[in-house]
């Protein structure tokens, strides 16, 4: 069963930081890996969505990277503000099979970012 | 979020009590699925449609059902609430390219 892990839980840091979200997941035949934003109260946002075969996606201040063999994937956002301030979930889908239309979903990292 | 909307926004129900959650997108997709989102629990599948007249259980399936009559809508349906179904539920959709979109969601409280 996949399981998905997002480390840390909640991160704090100084606006204009440069940081990095982890997301790491067990069974390494996914079909795709995508990042969300949601902020408090609201949906969940798509950021960036990476396919099995690339190695990552920019958009932005932001980009995502994909390491499919040893399970992660990385977030990492320049120059951050105050407005980035939310939880960032990632979530991976199977690469096949009956239930490849199923995302596994981690629990997220909140982050604050402090004026 | 925009292309999937979501009602109502808030709802407060008392145990026992019945309701229906819309969703509608603009989108034109085939995918739709009901979420359910609780603290420490994250994000659980609860139905799935593949297209028009076709669904599926999902992870916690269990005091609910729906209903996909058409493409464009996939309605939920709590027949007598219990306060375990207190949560946030969100309506998705999943576009070209496998990408998934979500609605800004339900806010359901049973007392």
């Amino acid at each position: 069963k996949q399981e998905v892990t997002q480390i840390p839980a909640a991160l704090s840091v100084p606006e204009g930081e440069n940081l990095v979200l982890n997301c790491s997941f067990t069974d390494s035949a996914i079909y795709n890996l995508q990042w969300f934003r949601q902020d408090p109260g609201k949906g969940l946002t798509s950021l960036l969505l990476i396919q099995s075969s690339q190695r990552e996606q920019t958009s932005g201040r932001l980009n995502a990277s994909l390491d499919k063999s040893s399970g992660r994937s990385t977030l990492y956002i320049a120059a951050s503000q105050p407005g980035d301030s939310a939880t960032y979930l990632c979530a991976v889908r199977p690469s096949s099979g009956g239930s490849n239309y199923k995302l596994t979903f981690g629990k997220g990292t909140l982050l604050t970012v402090n004026p | 979020n925009a292309g999937v909307t979501q009602t109502p926004k808030f709802q407060v129900l008392k145990t026992g009590q019945s309701m229906t959650l819309q969703c509608a997108q603009d989108m034109n997709h085939n995918s739709m699925y009901w979420y359910r989102q609780d603290p420490g629990m994250g994000l659980r599948l609860i139905y799935y449609s593949a297209s028009e007249g076709t669904t599926d259980k999902g992870e916690v399936p269990n005091g609910y059902n729906v209903s996909r009559l058409n493409k464009r809508e996939f309605s939920l349906r709590l027949e007598s609430a219990a306060p375990s179904q207190t949560s946030v539920y969100f309506c998705a959709l999943m576009a070209a390219g496998y990408e998934q979109y979500f609605g800004p969601g339900t806010r359901l409280t049973v007392t």
